[in-house]
């Protein structure tokens, strides 16, 4: 296994579009978490799954942004009708149990002009 | 709410200096905390953590981090550092179900 792997690795896109980001998590993890992070910040949590429940979503979460793990496996989180305060790094995590180290995968960074 | 403090934004040494990240988090109950390391490029890499036990805590690429109840802290120390260790370093809490970050300290090393 490879660890965690995020496509694509960068987007560009413009104002108003729909953007779609996918996660793989490592292949027995069952927990998936999805974070946000801009220049000078540090992450910030938008959402988890475990299996494929989706258990918490954070009030960042707005209602343009929808994230689905149909089968318990990969992930993807999807912006509708993107706005410039999008554009920041979209990180993956997963792992096995709640409390335990997360893994990361290298992010997606999204450029909304 | 639960939080983290970095307080320190950014950190310059010279190489083979010794370093002190510092790290206070607030918590009500016993926290699990995390340090993270971030290279340019490079996707977010655990360097320790603390669930409960020993207060002192060994990592990988010679780090260590002492928990400190009283002091609400968990600084991150490394005795002797490498032009390598040039990275962003972000201290976290789990807390129900997510990790909670600090904004992270930006070290710089000199040769």
């Amino acid at each position: 296994d490879t660890g965690v792997s995020q496509n694509p690795r960068h987007k560009i896109t413009k104002r108003g579009q729909n953007v779609t980001f996918r996660c793989d998590p490592i292949s027995e993890h069952n927990r998936l978490y999805w974070y946000r992070q801009t220049l000078g910040q540090g992450p910030e949590f938008l959402t988890y799954f475990q299996n494929e429940a989706q258990l918490e979503k954070s009030r960042l979460l707005s209602d343009r942004f929808s994230a689905e793990r149909p089968k318990g496996s990969f992930s993807t989180l999807e912006i509708q009708r993107t706005e410039q305060g999008d554009s920041a790094m979209y990180l993956c995590a997963s792992n096995g149990q709640g409390f335990d180290e997360q893994y990361f995968g290298p992010g997606t960074r999204l450029t909304v002009t | 709410a639960q939080s983290v403090t970095q307080p320190d934004i950014h950190i310059t040494v010279s190489e083979g200096a010794s370093l002190e990240l510092r790290c206070n988090y607030s918590y009500g109950a016993t926290p699990y905390l995390f340090w993270y390391v971030q290279s340019p490029g490079q996707g977010l890499q655990l360097l320790l953590k603390y669930f409960s036990g020993d207060t002192l805590v060994q990592g990988i690429k010679g780090f260590e981090a002492e928990f400190k109840r009283s002091q609400s802290s968990f600084n991150l120390r490394k005795p002797s550092v490498h032009w390598s260790d040039a990275a962003e370093y972000f201290c976290a809490v789990f807390d129900n179900r997510k990790l909670i970050w600090g904004l992270g300290t930006s070290l710089a090393v000199n040769p």
